[in-house]
C-alpha cells in the first residue's frame, strides 16, 4: 500500500521555540490530511485537518501546510510548551475511501527546557 | 466523562489463547473503528463499522473478529492468539462514514501481550 511519512525521527526543540514537523506522502489522490497528536499512554488526538483544495490552515498555535506538487504536509507549533511533548501523526485520506485514514509513523517533539 | 472508553487497558495471555477487547462510544456517533499500533508506533486500521454494519475490513487475519451490538459498542474479539498480535489496539468513532473534516476520537487503547 502507500505510505505516508517516514520512519520515527525525534525532534529536539527548546521551550518557546518554533517546531516544524514534517511528512511526506506518496498518493496523488488523496484528499484530505491530518495531523494527530499522542501523548504516552494515551491515544491519538486530532490537532488540525486540510483538504486538498488549501493550501495552509491555521488553528491555535498551529498551522498546517499543504504542498501537493511534492507531496508534502508539515506541521508547525509556536511557542512549543512541554505539554507539546508526543508523537506526531500525519494521516491521509484517499479520495472515494470513505472513513479510511491511512497513518504514517509518527515523529516524536521532545521539548526541552 | 470518557468520550471513548476500552477494557481492559491491559491484556496480557499465553499463545492459542481467545480473547475479547470491549469498546463505547457516549459520543452519539455512527461510526467506530478498531486500529492496531505496533511496536514502533505505526497505527494502521483494521475494521470500521458505520451504524452496526461493516464498511471497512484490512485484510486482517479472520482470527480477528469485530462485532456491534449496537452502533455505541464495538468489541474485536481474537481467537488463537500468536506473538505477532501484540501491540496496542485503539478503538474510534466519528460522528459518520465520512472522513473529511469528520474528526474521530480515540479510545486509551489496550495494549495486549501475548506470551
Amino acid at each position: 500500500g502507500e505510505n505516508v511519512g517516514l520512519h520515527l525521527p525525534t525532534l529536539s526543540v527548546q521551550e518557546g521555540d518554533n517546531s516544524i514537523i514534517n511528512c511526506a506522502y506518496s498518493n496523488s489522490a488523496s484528499d484530505y490530511f491530518i495531523w494527530y497528536k499522542q501523548e504516552s499512554g494515551k491515544g491519538p488526538q486530532f490537532i488540525i485537518d486540510i483538504r486538498s483544495n488549501m493550501d495552509k490552515r491555521q488553528g491555535q498555535r498551529v498551522t498546517v501546510l499543504l504542498n501537493k506538487t511534492v507531496k508534502h504536509l508539515s506541521l508547525q507549533i509556536a511557542a512549543t510548551q512541554p505539554g507539546d511533548s508526543a508523537v506526531y501523526f500525519c494521516a491521509e485520506n484517499i479520495a472515494g475511501t470513505a472513513s479510511k485514514l491511512t497513518f504514517g509513523t509518527g515523529t516524536r517533539l521532545q521539548v526541552t527546557l | 466523562d470518557t468520550a471513548v472508553s476500552q477494557t481492559p487497558k491491559y491484556l496480557v495471555t499465553q499463545m492459542g489463547n481467545d480473547k475479547s477487547i470491549k469498546c463505547e462510544q457516549n459520543l452519539g456517533h455512527d461510526t467506530m473503528y478498531w486500529y492496531k499500533q505496533d511496536s514502533k508506533k505505526f497505527l494502521k486500521i483494521m475494521f470500521s463499522y458505520n451504524n452496526k454494519e461493516l464498511i471497512i475490513n484490512e485484510t486482517v487475519p479472520n482470527r480477528f473478529s469485530p462485532k456491534s451490538p449496537d452502533k455505541a459498542h464495538l468489541n474485536l474479539h481474537i481467537n488463537s492468539l500468536e506473538l505477532g498480535d501484540s501491540a496496542v489496539y485503539f478503538c474510534a468513532s466519528s460522528l459518520m462514514v465520512s472522513v473529511s473534516y469528520n474528526e474521530q476520537f480515540f479510545g486509551p487503547g489496550t495494549r495486549l501481550t501475548v506470551l
